[in-house]
């Protein structure tokens, strides 16, 4: 199966500083990627699409100057939590939209665990 | 709009009890029905996905059927090594992202 990677599997900052989370496919390309926030015991909610060369889509409520959305090639986008704070602190998920011979499949990286202190 | 509803919650089985787990869903017009697999701390593994009335996939231990209505995740004589959250996702004709259900807890106890 394809294959997803997150770098970093887990961070810990203060509160205020920035973090950036990378997504990549690595053996396929993908045009979609998509980025999900999980709380403990609860099941994935999408923050936001993410598409090769152009601005992301957000779903509603997600502030989009705080997670920025950068999908700057067909296998990495990556997410930064600009201003962390506590309330920030999850576990960050992203998948990678594979439409090679004519499925629509998503994969998942392993995700990142954020802790801000 | 989407709506996907899991059910149980938890399920408990002892090693070789088989049993099923479902998923109920509302979407306007499906494109496909997933069903993941995820262990605590890490990030969900594709299993299936199917996408009309009547169409049935197998791997190992795992069956999942679907209906207009519903999909069930079959398992046989399942072994400690399935439990994990079993996830399902469906996905609207026109759309490109995944609506989750809240997932069943499967613990196979030996």
């Amino acid at each position: 199966g394809a294959v997803v990677s997150q770098h970093p599997s887990w961070v810990i900052c203060k509160s205020g500083t920035s973090v950036k989370i990378e997504c990549r496919s690595l053996d396929f390309q993908a045009t979609t990627m998509f980025w999900y926030r999980q709380f403990p015991k609860q099941s994935l909610m999408l923050m936001a699409t993410s598409n090769e060369g152009s601005k992301a889509t957000y779903e509603q409520g997600v502030e989009k100057d705080k997670f920025l959305i950068n999908h700057a090639s067909l296998t990495l986008s990556t997410l930064t939590v600009t201003s962390a704070h506590p309330e920030d602190s999850s576990f960050y998920i992203c998948s990678a939209r594979d439409l090679a011979g004519g499925a629509d499949t998503q994969y998942f990286g392993p995700g990142t665990r954020l802790t801000v202190l | 709009e989407d709506q996907v509803t899991q059910s149980p919650e938890a399920l408990r089985l002892q090693e070789g009890e088989s049993s099923s787990l479902n998923c109920s869903y509302t979407v306007s017009g499906l494109r496909g029905l997933f069903w993941y697999r995820q262990d605590p701390g890490k990030g969900p593994e594709f299993l299936f996905t199917l996408y009309s009335a009547g169409e049935e996939k197998e791997k190992e231990r795992l069956k999942a059927t679907l209906t207009k209505k519903e999909s069930f995740l079959h398992i046989t004589a399942p072994k400690p090594e399935d439990s994990a959250t079993y996830l399902c996702a469906v996905q609207a004709a026109g759309a490109n992202n995944l609506f989750f259900g809240t997932g069943t807890r499967l613990t196979v106890i030996p």
